[in-house]
C-alpha cells in the first residue's frame, strides 16, 4: 500500500516565476492538506481540499492556490514567487472522518 | 499563531537513556498528535491521544495528556541512535469532529549519541 507521494523532490525557481507541486494521497484517503515548513519552524497550514473543493484555508495570500482531482490527488500552485516562499512543502492525506494526517516526504522549494 | 509549543527546543542524550519532551497548548482540544521528522523530510505520525485519555503507549513511546494543564509529554524509552530526529506535537486548529487542520509547534530536536 503506497503512502503519500509528492513530486518533485527538489525544485529551484527564480523570483517572480510560478511553480506547481503535486501530491498523491494514501490509498483510500479523500482529504488532502498542504503545509509550508520554513527552516527551523513547524509546518504551517496552507489549505485543505475535500471533494475537489477548497474547504479550509490558512493565513496565506491568494498567490497560493490549489486543486484536487477526482482521483483525490492534488496540486499546489504558487504564483509570483518571493524569496520568502523558499521552504519545504508538505502534503498530508487523511480520511474526512478521522483525526490522523499522513504526510508525504515533501518538496523542497528554493527561490533565488 | 502557534497553538502547541514543545520544550525543550533541543535535547541530547546517550543511547539507552530515556528522552522526555513536553508540549503545551492554549485552547481546548479533542485530540493531540505527536509526529517525528528526520532531517527535514516528511513527518511520520507517531501517536494520537484523545482528550478523554490520560496516557497511551506504543512500543517504546509513552504519551500523557493533562487537559487541566493543557500539556502533553512524549517519553521515548531506551533511546537509539535512529531516534535522532525532530519531534512535533500537533493540535486541531478548531474543535470539531473529524478532520481539521493541524497546528504545530517549533519542535524538539533530539540527538541520541551512540
Amino acid at each position: 500500500d503506497a503512502g503519500v507521494t509528492q513530486s518533485p523532490t527538489h525544485l529551484i525557481k527564480t523570483r517572480g516565476q510560478q511553480v506547481t507541486l503535486r501530491c498523491s494521497p494514501k490509498s483510500g484517503h479523500d482529504t488532502v492538506s498542504w503545509y509550508q515548513q520554513a527552516l527551523g519552524q513547524g509546518p504551517q497550514f496552507i489549505f485543505q481540499y475535500y471533494e475537489e473543493e477548497e474547504r479550509q484555508r490558512g493565513n496565506f495570500p491568494d498567490r497560493f492556490s490549489g486543486h484536487q482531482f477526482p482521483n483525490y490527488s492534488s496540486e499546489l500552485n504558487v504564483n509570483a514567487l518571493l524569496l520568502g516562499d523558499s521552504a519545504l512543502y508538505l502534503c498530508a492525506s487523511s480520511l474526512d472522518s478521522t483525526y490522523e494526517q499522513y504526510f508525504g516526504p515533501g518538496t523542497r522549494l528554493t527561490v533565488t | 499563531s502557534q497553538q502547541g509549543e514543545e520544550d525543550p527546543q533541543a535535547l541530547s542524550i546517550q543511547e539507552g537513556e530515556n528522552a522526555t519532551m513536553n508540549c503545551s497548548y492554549k485552547t481546548s482540544i479533542n485530540n493531540l498528535q505527536w509526529y517525528r521528522q528526520n532531517s527535514g523530510r516528511g513527518l511520520v505520525h507517531l501517536i494520537l491521544i484523545r482528550s478523554n485519555e490520560r496516557e497511551k503507549h506504543s512500543g517504546r513511546l509513552r504519551v500523557t495528556l493533562d487537559t487541566s494543564k493543557k500539556s502533553s509529554s512524549l517519553l521515548i524509552t531506551a533511546s537509539r541512535a535512529a531516534d535522532t530526529a525532530s519531534y512535533f506535537c500537533a493540535t486541531p486548529s478548531h474543535y470539531k469532529s473529524g478532520n481539521t487542520p493541524l497546528v504545530f509547534g517549533k519542535g524538539t530536536r533530539l540527538s541520541v549519541i551512540a
